[in-house]
């Protein structure tokens, strides 16, 4: 069972289409970073939100991280290719970091 | 500056056999962090090394073992492979603070297949 549920696990969507990728726990995290992975690569730190309620924005991402401190979402706006990848939530659990299962975001031309 | 480097970047071996992996960090940082990656189960959690000590460690068999240098370049090594040892194997290096939320640089991975 993971530690954190990211839904939907995949996600198929036209060019201009927003978005939005959930993470959710019953636990509580210490923070949650949101880090994409393309083909071939390792994955790329995107941010990383700490405080509950907070709301970070990133050009058309937009973070937030629930009051609890236990879920947070990825809200993209107007989707382009280049945002195609591999979305991975993952959050502080004592001294470790616990990773989702992913979201695979396709976006079409 | 060079990002974190892992090699080989793929590797086919068959049941039974043994693998090592090595992963150079960013100059700077301590601490060398292993992940396996499997579509199945997204990351997990391998193992730490923070100033060639072993620092955290996940729940993976004893298998599963690693050592990192004085110059923190850091090696993981697989025994008696398995078909469920398949995966990506990440390496991530950090300056080391110890604290979970610090930033992690991943590598690009070696991808292993066992036959």
């Amino acid at each position: 069972t993971q530690l954190l549920e990211q839904s939907p696990q995949f996600l198929s969507i036209q060019e201009g289409e927003n978005l939005t990728v959930y993470c959710n726990s019953s636990s509580v995290f210490s923070s949650l970073q949101w880090y994409r992975q393309e083909p071939g690569e390792g994955p790329v730190l995107l941010v990383t939100v700490v405080t509950g309620g907070e709301v970070k924005k990133l050009k058309r991402l937009t973070f937030q991280f629930g009051d609890a401190r236990k879920d947070s979402s990825l809200h993209i706006t107007a989707a382009q290719p280049g945002d195609t990848g591999l979305y991975l939530c993952a959050g502080a659990y004592g001294n470790k970091l616990v990773f989702g299962a992913g979201t695979i975001l396709r976006v079409k031309s | 500056k060079a990002g974190v480097t892992q090699t080989p970047r793929y590797l086919i071996k068959t049941r039974g056999q043994q693998v090592t992996l090595s992963c150079s960090p960013i100059s700077g940082h301590r601490s060398v962090s292993w992940y396996q990656q499997t579509p199945g189960q997204g990351l997990q959690f391998l193992f730490e090394y923070f100033s060639e000590t072993q620092r955290n460690k996940g729940n993976f068999p004893g298998r599963f073992s690693g050592r990192q240098f004085s110059n923190s370049r850091s090696e993981m090594n697989v025994s008696t492979l398995e078909l469920g040892d398949s995966a990506l194997y990440l390496c991530a290096s950090s300056f080391g603070s110890g604290t979970a939320q610090e930033t992690q640089y991943f590598g690009p991975g070696t991808r292993l297949l066992v036959l």
